[in-house]
């Protein structure tokens, strides 16, 4: 099942805040974001298994809720540079196909100077 | 090269051709991932590689779709007697590991994509 993700699009100026939110209706086993700039590769920004953790990557981190089955991407001080969509990733579990990710629609983000 | 290389980057078929596109995935790396993105879609799945055996082909929306990956390193991507709605970025994605979703270390390194339109 799709994770479904919001908001959709988020437009912000230069060292602004913003939240990514990332949830499933199916109970899962890690969240892996990804960030993709127009014509670019997606490029790994972080996982998060299950336990509940909160990880930081510079001014961008994130969190995840297994019991609610929700993730969190948090974006501090927006610099120019985190502008592009940011794809969450699901896996359901440690089973046979831990290797497959469920992405969602992904959220634009566009920082103005 | 130092990252995943995909080609063509950009590709035009005619309705009924056949199209192949290729992966050369990092050096060493294990797994091979193909996934197919619409246009303000995320990538979706199609199918998986672990060396030279295809361990999940679930996501390959039908038998027109074949991938291959003999030696386990280089990938094709072969769309047999394409449509209309073939058309969409192919990604490929490779990773040293063999599983993702009990590996804090499973980042999955993506090419820029091969653009498929058919006409």
């Amino acid at each position: 099942q799709q994770p479904v993700q919001s908001p959709q699009a988020v437009i912000l100026r230069e060292g602004e805040d913003a939240v990514i939110n990332c949830s499933s209706s199916k109970a899962l086993y890690s969240v892996h974001w990804y960030r993709q700039k127009h014509g670019e590769a997606p490029v790994f920004l972080m996982i998060l298994l299950k336990g509940g953790e909160q990880k930081g990557h510079d001014k961008i981190s994130a969190s995840f809720n297994e019991k609610k089955q929700q993730s969190s991407l948090y974006l501090t001080a927006s610099q120019l540079s985190y502008s592009g969509t940011y794809f969450c990733g699901t896996s359901q579990g440690m089973g046979g196909s831990n290797y497959k990710l469920t992405f969602g629609k992904g959220t634009l983000l566009t920082v103005n100077p | 090269g130092a990252g995943v290389s995909q080609s063509p980057r950009y590709k035009v078929a005619k309705r009924g051709q056949d199209v192949a596109l290729r992966c050369d995935p990092i050096s060493g790396h294990v797994s091979l991932f193909w996934y197919q993105q619409a246009l303000g879609q995320g990538p979706e799945f199609l199918t998986y590689f672990q060396n030279e055996a295809q361990l999940d082909k679930s996501g390959l929306p039908s038998d027109r779709f074949f991938a291959e990956r003999p030696e386990g390193s280089v990938s094709t991507l072969k769309i047999q007697r394409t449509q209309q709605e073939d058309s969409a970025v192919y990604l490929c994605a490779s990773s040293s590991r063999r599983g993702l979703a009990g590996d804090r270390t499973g980042e999955l390194f993506f090419g820029e994509g091969s653009r498929l339109t058919v006409l």
